[in-house]
């Protein structure tokens, strides 16, 4: 069945990186932008960026800009999200989602990637405390 | 940068009733958007992509609906798992959330 697996909670001090880990199985990887969302605790959720697992294409929240990068390994179909200068402010979950639109639809139709996100890991608690 | 405002944020509602939930958009988004569920501890779950098309699985009392900037998600009958918070969504951007809540 269609999975992301993500990797495990972290607990980083200010200003240091995480990197967080979604790997997919169950389908063909470079087919399907995947996109990362966060959630602060008892708060809603936000939209960081996505990658183009076919060229590695990324598209990132202004919000984001400068500290947030992700990559992707087709080899072993990983994704990574590394975050860094970590503030306080990004203590929070970190979910990992596929679109639900074929990369090939996207491309072909000029649709923006995101009209839906249909697979969902089940999140990274990172935890930014000194 | 569109924001989209979700309205009202808590419903309180008791098991069988009615469940209308509103999203706004600053500007038109076509109908460019989706709808979410979240359950405490769990993942969100696509409910409807495109304003009114429901995914696959989705129990048929969720509908979606509208166009531009005024969109509704309708819950008819509403069971005890469907007590949850609702998001709306177009690309980039998510709303606060609507909490469904027991009375």
């Amino acid at each position: 069945q269609v999975q992301l697996v993500q990797s495990g909670a972290e607990v980083k001090k200010p200003g240091a990186s995480v990197q967080v880990s979604c790997k997919a199985s169950g389908y063909i990887f470079t087919n399907y932008y995947m996109h990362w969302v966060r959630q602060a605790p008892g708060q809603g959720l936000e939209w960081m960026g996505t990658i183009n697992p076919r060229g590695g294409s990324t598209n990132y929240a202004q919000k984001f800009q400068g500290r947030l990068k992700m990559t992707r390994d087709t080899s072993t179909s990983t994704v990574y999200m590394e975050l860094s200068s970590l503030r306080s402010q990004d203590t929070a979950v970190y979910y990992c989602a596929r679109d639900r639109l074929l990369e090939a639809v996207v491309t072909a139709t000029n649709r923006p990637p995101g009209l839906g996100l249909d697979v969902w890991g089940k999140g990274t608690t990172v935890t930014v405390s000194s | 940068e569109i924001v989209l405002t979700q309205s009202p944020a808590t419903l309180s509602l008791s098991p069988g009733e009615r469940a209308t939930l509103s999203c706004r958009a600053s500007q038109s988004v076509g109908t460019y958007l989706a709808w979410y569920q979240q359950r405490p501890g769990q993942a969100p779950r696509l409910l409807i992509y495109d304003a009114s098309f429901r995914v696959t699985g989705i129990p048929a009392r969720f509908s979606g609906s509208g166009s531009g900037t005024d969109f509704t998600l309708t819950i008819s009958g509403l069971e005890p798992e469907d007590f949850a918070v609702y998001y709306c969504q177009r690309p980039g951007t998510f709303g606060g959330g609507t909490k469904v809540e027991i009375k």
